[in-house]
């Protein structure tokens, strides 16, 4: 099952300005992670935040994280036509998962950057 | 460095026809991954690896088996292949289950 639902699922900017993901889960986490997946690629990993961290920087990508909404942001900014792929949430479970917890990846926001 | 590699690219197979899909690592991650990625449905776990000579099943595991070869390889096996089946099959290896998964590059399989 699903626990991270991103939000929209498709958004079109131009070339430069900023781009923000959301992604809502339902249960505790450890970590939520966020993966970009370009056309017939598989998935790249961009950046961790542990669940008690609440903003995350890595050059042109933020990422913050509200455990108490359960919800979590991408923003990129100045967008790039490079830019342009599928952006994936996943989250890896909290206290009540135990050793068999697994990363569950939401369905996916397509971001298409205009030049 | 290759990473995560998967063999083939892409299959067609018959209903009823079996084959395994090949995955191996090259940074002596200890936990591997299957998944299937299908239009609107995300990627969902198909079986894991934690370490090295255990398996367990993730979300969708019937009509699927895999092996734990050694600590680099991970394989895929169907059966008896269905039309269900039809799908992208990725595999992933991180240094924990609760580090950045690596992924391959995926096989695109269609079963007719």
């Amino acid at each position: 099952s699903q626990q991270g639902e991103e939000d929209p699922q498709a958004l079109s900017i131009q070339e430069g300005e900023n781009a923000t993901m959301n992604c809502s889960y339902k249960t505790s986490i450890n970590n939520l992670q966020w993966y970009r997946q370009n056309s017939g690629r598989g998935l790249v990993h961009l950046i961790l935040i542990r669940s008690n961290e609440r903003e995350k920087h890595s050059g042109r990508l933020r990422v913050t994280l509200d455990t108490s909404k359960k919800s979590s942001s991408l923003l990129i900014t100045a967008s790039r036509a490079a830019d342009t792929a599928s952006y994936f949430c996943a989250t890896e479970g909290g206290r009540h998962t135990g050793a068999n917890s697994k990363l569950t990846f939401g369905k996916g926001i397509t971001l298409s950057v205009r030049p | 460095n290759a990473g995560v590699t998967q063999t083939p690219k892409f299959q067609v197979l018959k209903t009823g026809q079996s084959m395994t899909l090949q995955c191996a690592q090259d940074m002596n991650h200890n936990s591997m991954y299957w998944y299937r990625q299908d239009p609107g449905m995300g990627l969902r776990l198909i079986y894991y690896s934690a370490s090295e000579g255990t398996t367990d099943k993730g979300e969708v595991p019937n009509g699927y088996n895999v092996s734990r070869l050694n600590k680099r390889e991970f394989s895929l096996r169907l059966e008896s292949a269905a039309p269900s089946q039809t799908s992208v099959y990725f595999c992933a290896s991180s240094e924990d289950r609760r580090q950045p998964q690596h992924f391959g590059d995926g096989t695109r399989l269609s079963i007719l």
